[in-house]
């Protein structure tokens, strides 16, 4: 499609419960990013993916955060055992390439709030 | 490590006139993209303007320009003749030639006032 999609647009869940979180990027787009937004203004980066591809991880806390972009079906963030600190909008941006000049475009987001 | 640093937390503009977002970014690589996004109350993120590292001119899109002064690590994003529409949300951004993920600064909340 032409934008990035986002589903669900909100999601509570109980702590310790488990959290799914799924991206269509813009068709024709090599990349994919997830981002989390904490209080409204600070974006952390948790991963990214070169097609079905693993390109950085570096930002994921990976004892309870697993992603995957598999060939023919939307990417998905999972949050196992959620916390009360994961509540946050999640961002899902996709770009056509890597190099510096290329814009990331953003889904709408998923709001996860954490009880 | 590569650093954005948005010092306006808040700022108010009349409707109509001008209005400067200052951005500054730390970077040692000689090849990076800078961008500006605007987030409404809504919560989208939505891309307004790009200034390659390399561009000898400064970038404009409509009411947007970027006055990019590179020896001051600088990328400071002008409005002109603001609009209530305007009252938002600005991330400033940049994207190191690795081309991975995208470093934000914390924002600048913009209102405008009638």
């Amino acid at each position: 499609g032409e934008e990035v999609a986002q589903t669900p647009k909100h999601l509570v869940r109980g702590e310790g419960q488990k959290a799914k979180l799924y991206c269509a990027p813009i068709k024709g787009h090599s990349y994919v990013f997830w981002y989390q937004q904490v209080l409204k203004n600070e974006f952390k980066f948790l991963i990214s993916f070169q097609n079905e591809n693993v390109f950085d991880e570096t930002g994921m806390p990976k004892e309870r955060f697993s992603a995957k972009c598999l060939p023919n079906s939307p990417c998905s963030l999972e949050i196992q055992a959620t916390k009360l600190e994961d509540s946050a909008v999640y961002f899902c941006a996709s770009s056509q390439g890597r190099l510096a000049r290329e814009t990331q475009y953003f889904g709408p987001g998923t709001r996860l709030l954490v009880l | 490590a590569q650093k954005i640093t948005q010092t306006q937390p808040g700022m108010f503009v009349q409707e109509k006139e001008a209005v400067t977002l200052d951005c500054t970014y730390d970077t040692s690589d000689p090849s990076y993209g800078l961008f500006w996004y605007k987030q409404p109350s809504s919560g989208e993120m939505i891309f307004l303007i790009y200034q390659g590292s390399y561009d000898q001119q400064n970038a404009t899109e409509g009411r947007y320009s970027l006055n990019f002064q590179k020896a001051r690590k600088s990328a400071n994003l002008v409005i002109s003749a603001s609009q209530l529409g305007d009252s938002a949300m600005y991330f400033c951004a940049m994207r190191p030639p690795s081309g991975n993920q995208f470093y934000f600064g914390t924002g600048t909340s913009l209102t405008v006032i009638p």
